[in-house]
């Protein structure tokens, strides 16, 4: 069974800009969990979808926003770059409703200059 | 607030055994996962405990009490590849994942 994919693997955007990340979920699962790592900050939780609905958000300002398609296939969009959006993107997936077994990406390596 | 505490950094030498502390504060308690990250790596999930008591996986343990609000990771045979970062992760209630920031694994032959 294929693992978790995401797209793009490194992106340089510059302050201002837009950014969509793309991450496919292992087939089955329908829980997307999407998390910011820094070196300061550690892994830090964005938001969580289950069957295209949003179950709940990190403390991240609205720039950071996501979606989750029919498929369990799932987009975040980051508006406005600033530079402190510079940080590996995790994308995670798991079975189900309770699931705490999740399964990452490689995840996106986003440079904001 | 929420949060999980786990020691910065530990190190063992190749062939012994490492615990790896865990505690938790947060709003709900689903269960305490754990998760290894290789440097450039993403994380791969190691172990969950729902309940109290011990969970093994082959060379990998993990433990919680519920009651102390507290678990940890036990690696045994300790090899040079278990240099690595290591997570334990709570879920709460609102089905946000909150991980703890980390504990750098060092094996040194």
């Amino acid at each position: 069974k294929a693992g978790v994919t995401q797209t793009p693997r490194y992106l340089i955007k510059t302050r201002g800009q837009q950014v969509t990340l793309s991450c496919s979920p292992i087939s089955g699962h329908r829980s997307v969990s999407w998390y910011q790592q820094t070196p300061g900050q550690g892994l830090q939780f964005l938001f969580e979808y289950f069957s295209e609905t949003q179950r709940n958000k990190g403390n991240f300002p609205g720039r950071f926003s996501g979606r989750q398609f029919s498929n369990s296939r799932s987009e975040m969009n980051v508006s406005t770059l600033e530079l402190g959006d510079s940080a590996l993107y995790l994308c995670a997936s798991s079975l189900g409703d309770s699931s705490n077994e999740q399964y990452f990406g490689p995840g996106t390596r986003l440079t904001v200059t | 607030g929420q949060s999980l505490e786990q020691p910065s950094e530990v190190t063992a030498v190749e062939g012994a055994i490492v615990q790896i502390n865990c505690t938790y504060q947060t709003s709900g308690f689903y269960g305490l996962s754990w998760y290894q990250q290789h440097d450039g790596g993403a994380p791969t999930f190691l172990s969950y405990n729902g309940l109290d008591g011990l969970e093994e996986t082959g060379r990998f343990s993990s433990f919680l009490s519920r009651s102390d609000s507290y678990g940890y990771l036990l690696l045994q045979e300790l090899q040079m590849k278990d240099s690595a970062s290591y997570f334990c992760a709570v879920r709460d209630r609102g089905f946000k994942t909150i991980f703890g920031a980390g504990t750098r694994l060092f094996v040194k032959a």
